[in-house]
């Protein structure tokens, strides 16, 4: 099946620093990726829908300016924690969908975030 | 909006089956999704049903009525390490995306 990629894995933090999250698709390429964060014993809340050379549409509630997504190739998308705070710690995990249509999302292993 | 509902948590013994509901009402709908997720770790992709009827993988199996608004998940020959998360995911249609809203997620333990 398809492959997912993050980086990095786990990333510890002190607030107010900003950390970028990596989600690469290694076996074929992604119109789409999206972003999600799972706080703890929480299901998955979609964060934003990014598209490839357009801007990435946010759900309700999540701050762009905070949140910096750049979908730069078809291959790669980052997040952008800006001025990470102690609440922004989650886990926060990507997906990518081959093409449009396609039937399923294939899901990144996920970026643990611990901002101290 | 989408509000999906399944139960919190479930146990079962091992080699028994189980079958872990899933309703959901929709504003669109293009899709359902079963995923598997252990803790600390990213969903993986179980199963996939956009029209009415059963779907069958192994020991996976999926069941989908739309006019119900009403899936199962059903896991034959339970093994240890079965004992997850079990997420039901609606895509929706709308506005050309093709975004996932997840329900809450069952917790399976499976027991000796």
């Amino acid at each position: 099946g398809a492959v997912v990629s993050q980086h990095p894995s786990r990333v510890i933090c002190k607030s107010g620093t900003s950390v970028k999250i990596e989600c690469r698709s290694l076996d074929f390429q992604a119109t789409t990726m999206f972003w999600y964060r799972q706080f703890p014993k929480q299901s998955l809340m979609l964060m934003a829908t990014s598209n490839e050379g357009s801007k990435a549409t946010y759900e309700q509630g999540v701050e762009k300016d905070k949140f910096l997504i750049n979908h730069a190739s078809l291959t790669l998308s980052t997040l952008t924690v800006t001025s990470a705070h102690p609440e922004d710690s989650s886990f926060y995990i990507c997906s990518a969908e081959p093409g449009t249509g396609g039937e399923t999302q294939y899901f990144g292993p996920g970026t643990r975030l611990l901002v101290l | 909006g989408q509000n999906i509902d399944q139960p919190t948590e479930m146990t079962a013994t091992e080699g028994a089956i189980v079958q872990i509901n899933c309703t959901y009402q929709t504003s669109g709908f293009n899709g359902l999704f079963w995923y598997q997720q252990h803790a600390g770790e990213a969903p993986t992709f179980l199963s996939y049903n956009v029209l009415d009827g059963l779907e069958e993988k192994g020991r996976f199996s999926s069941f989908l009525s739309r006019s119900k608004g009403y899936s199962y998940l059903l896991l034959k020959e339970l093994q240890m390490k079965d004992s997850a998360s079990y997420l039901c995911a609606v895509r929706d249609d709308g506005a050309g995306s093709y975004q996932l809203t997840f329900g809450k997620g069952t917790k399976l333990s499976v027991i000796p």
